[in-house]
């Protein structure tokens, strides 16, 4: 079965260090891969998605970036961090299970900038 | 780009009794799924069901139940005996399928459901 594992959960960070925030999936190749943020009492807003190696696409103009080195891993990242970055952070897996289509999310990382 | 429209931000219900959940969408494509996920204080995000467009019969999953109007553009949930671990953030989402390889998945901005004891 398919499994996402995101890490790390929590992370306080000052304004203007780095970030990275690892996803990986198991049980499946050539992932659908997607992140995520939710900022406090709001919804989820795509800031990037990948279909395959070194594919990257951004939804949003920001502070951060992405890339995919191997087939089931996602990396997001930034250089500077800004306070406007803290949020919740959720990967996602999305594709075809059996008969159905649906999406895997990882736990999440909680980042906050201070 | 497809919009999903959550007009309720919270509601509240007293445990066993029944609660809907709203959810409009746009879209122009004839052939799409959509899903409702929980979220519950622990901020996992967990599928409660989900509805292919091209399906009459409405989804259900034990006490779950959605009530899809695809003319109407409409998709409600419907939570019947309420449990207090239905308390958490409800998500509606659309999802086309894959155009240039991409899945394109939409979300409302959510509801937070209370279940009263």
């Amino acid at each position: 079965s398919q499994t996402i594992h995101q890490w790390p959960a929590t992370l306080v960070q000052p304004v203007g260090s780095p970030l990275s925030l690892e996803c990986t999936v198991e049980g499946t190749s050539n992932p659908n891969l997607y992140w995520y943020r939710q900022a406090a009492g709001r919804g989820l807003q795509l800031l990037f998605y990948s279909v395959g190696i070194g594919q990257i696409s951004s939804e949003v103009p920001q502070n951060l970036s992405a890339s995919r080195p191997q087939d089931r891993q996602f990396i997001l990242s930034s250089k500077k961090l800004l306070l406007s970055d803290s949020g919740f952070y959720l990967c996602a897996w999305v594709g075809p299970t059996g008969d159905n289509t649906e999406a895997f999310f990882g736990q999440g990382t909680r980042l906050t900038v201070v | 780009a497809q919009t999903v429209t959550q007009s309720q931000p919270e509601m509240s219900v007293q445990e066993a009794e029944t609660v809907t959940l709203s959810c409009t969408y746009d879209t122009s494509e004839n052939n799409y799924y959509l899903f409702w996920y929980k979220q519950p204080p622990s901020r996992q995000m967990i599928l409660v069901i989900r509805q292919e467009a091209y399906k009459q019969q409405n989804a259900t999953e034990n006490r779950f139940s959605v009530n899809f109007q695809k003319a109407a553009k409409s998709f409600s949930l419907k939570i019947s005996d309420s449990q207090l671990g239905d308390t958490a953030m409800y998500f509606c989402a659309f999802m086309k399928p894959p155009g240039a390889g991409s899945y394109q998945l939409t979300f409302g901005k959510g509801t937070k459901l209370s279940v009263i004891p």
